[in-house]
């Protein structure tokens, strides 16, 4: 099965400043990868994905870079905002119909305003 | 996200007791997952279905069974519950590019 940590556990950052939390999985066969966004007490809500096919996708203030060679992916989240706090998990997984997706750990981001 | 429900939302009961939780979903979705989550082991996949009366395991899967007799509900059951079973249950659709959406969680206490 696949193995992903996520990195760093814990992040606090001051409001306007930038967030990277990188996830490493260890498929190789892995060609989605997607991450969520879980404020205290709601469920998982998928904010931005890619596909490897792709190295980077932007989406306003969120993006994810890819490295399918080092097998790892990275949230960037930049002029960050209080109500960017949450947690945050990424779930790299075959793209594929019934696709079982193993979740990392989280990471939980603090802004401080 | 009102396509996806959960009921019920959250459920106090006591040891050794029998308990289900349904996922309801409106959008014909075929498949169908439910994830437990739980303090530092972010969430883990317990069962799943890819279709009508078609489930199979995840990771976590004992102590839990599911049905699925129709497309829009899928069902978990705790035969006999107990304290390890206490956490946040989370149902799930799998929608238009294999992407998942949650259910709003369910919050079980076993005492």
């Amino acid at each position: 099965g696949e193995n992903v940590e996520q990195h760093p556990s814990t992040l606090s950052v001051q409001e306007g400043d930038s967030a990277v939390i990188k996830c490493t999985y260890s498929d190789s066969a892995s060609n989605y990868f997607p991450w969520y966004k879980q404020e205290l007490g709601k469920r998982p809500q998928l904010i931005i994905d890619i596909r490897s096919n792709v190295g980077e996708k932007k989406d306003q203030r969120i993006a994810v870079t890819l490295n399918k060679t080092a097998k790892h992916f990275s949230l960037h989240i930049t002029e960050t905002q209080p109500e960017d706090s949450a947690v945050y998990f990424c779930a790299p997984t075959r793209e594929t119909s019934g696709s079982r997706l193993t979740f990392g750990e989280g990471t939980q981001l603090t802004v401080n305003p | 996200d009102a396509g996806i429900t959960q009921s019920p939302r959250h459920k106090v009961t006591e040891t050794g007791t029998p308990v289900t939780l349904r996922c309801h979903q409106t959008e014909n979705h075929r498949y169908m997952y439910w994830y437990r989550q739980d303090p530092g082991h972010g969430l883990r996949l317990i069962h799943y279905s890819y279709g009508v009366k078609d489930t199979d395991k995840g990771e976590v899967s004992d102590g839990y069974s599911v049905s699925r007799s129709k497309t829009e509900d899928f069902l978990l059951t705790l035969e006999s519950a107990t304290s390890s079973q206490t956490s946040v249950y989370f149902c799930a659709t799998e929608r238009e590019g294999y992407t998942q959406y949650f259910g709003p969680g369910t919050r079980l206490t076993v005492l």
